[in-house]
């Protein structure tokens, strides 16, 4: 299953099927993305980063994609278990000069069915 | 002890009332800091420190006040806070807030119910 992370919060899936969590964010000038995820209960967990100039990059299980000209991240989830059911949160990180902005988005619930 | 920990766990306190919460982290990291996350928000940075230091200051109302009196220990003093500051209250570390790809990484929260 797909889901626009900033636009339709929830996204269902069933056990053993891949999940794909979409981020649109918000400055083409941002140059570093990282997945969060939240479990119920627990504080965001580092999941996978990615640097601007790569538009993809591989984990265990998951594979985050970049795309800069339409400013638009994923986050990919293969054989979706019961255990990955969370809140997903894309992050940004824009330099400004000196400065160093980390945004975040709304974040995606992810509920995984049996 | 491993990673970052928040105490307590859940508060819930008057308007009156003065209370603190607690973070303390065992990563040997040089950055600390507090976030609100309310629901349907995104995460919102109240404070930073770097080395001890604060960094940044997010606009944040003056009935909260941080205390951070070494690297490993962040506080968050609370007086006089109104039903709307109700949220959990994330602490996060990391390496250094300047290194442009520096992971925060959190602790558990506190969830503040004000009354």
């Amino acid at each position: 299953g797909e889901s626009v992370g900033l636009h339709l919060p929830t996204l269902s899936v069933q056990e053993g099927d891949n999940s794909i969590i979409n981020c649109a964010y918000s400055n083409s000038a941002s140059d570093y993305f990282i997945w969060y995820k939240q479990e119920s209960g627990k504080g965001p967990q580092f999941i996978i980063d990615i640097r601007s100039n790569m538009d993809k990059r591989q984990g265990q299980r998951v594979t985050v994609l970049l795309n800069k000209t339409v400013k638009h991240l994923s986050l990919q989830i293969a054989a979706t278990q019961p255990g990955d059911s969370a809140v997903y949160f894309c992050a940004e990180i824009l330099h400004a000069g000196n400065n160093r902005k980390l945004i975040w988005g709304l974040g995606t619930s992810l509920a995984v069915n049996p | 002890e491993t990673g970052v920990t928040q105490t307590p766990r859940h508060l819930v306190m008057g308007m009156t009332n003065k209370k603190s919460l607690k973070c303390e982290q065992h990563l040997g990291h040089n950055a600390m800091y507090w976030y609100k996350q309310s629901a349907k928000k995104p995460l919102e940075l109240m404070f930073v420190y770097n080395f001890k230091e604060q960094t940044e200051n997010n606009s944040v109302p003056s009935r909260f006040s941080p205390e951070c009196p070494n690297s490993s220990h962040l506080f968050l003093h609370l007086h006089t806070l109104q039903p709307e500051d109700s949220a959990l209250y994330l602490c996060a570390s990391s390496q250094d807030s300047g290194v442009s790809t520096d992971t925060q990484y959190f602790g558990p929260g506190t969830r503040l119910t004000v009354l």
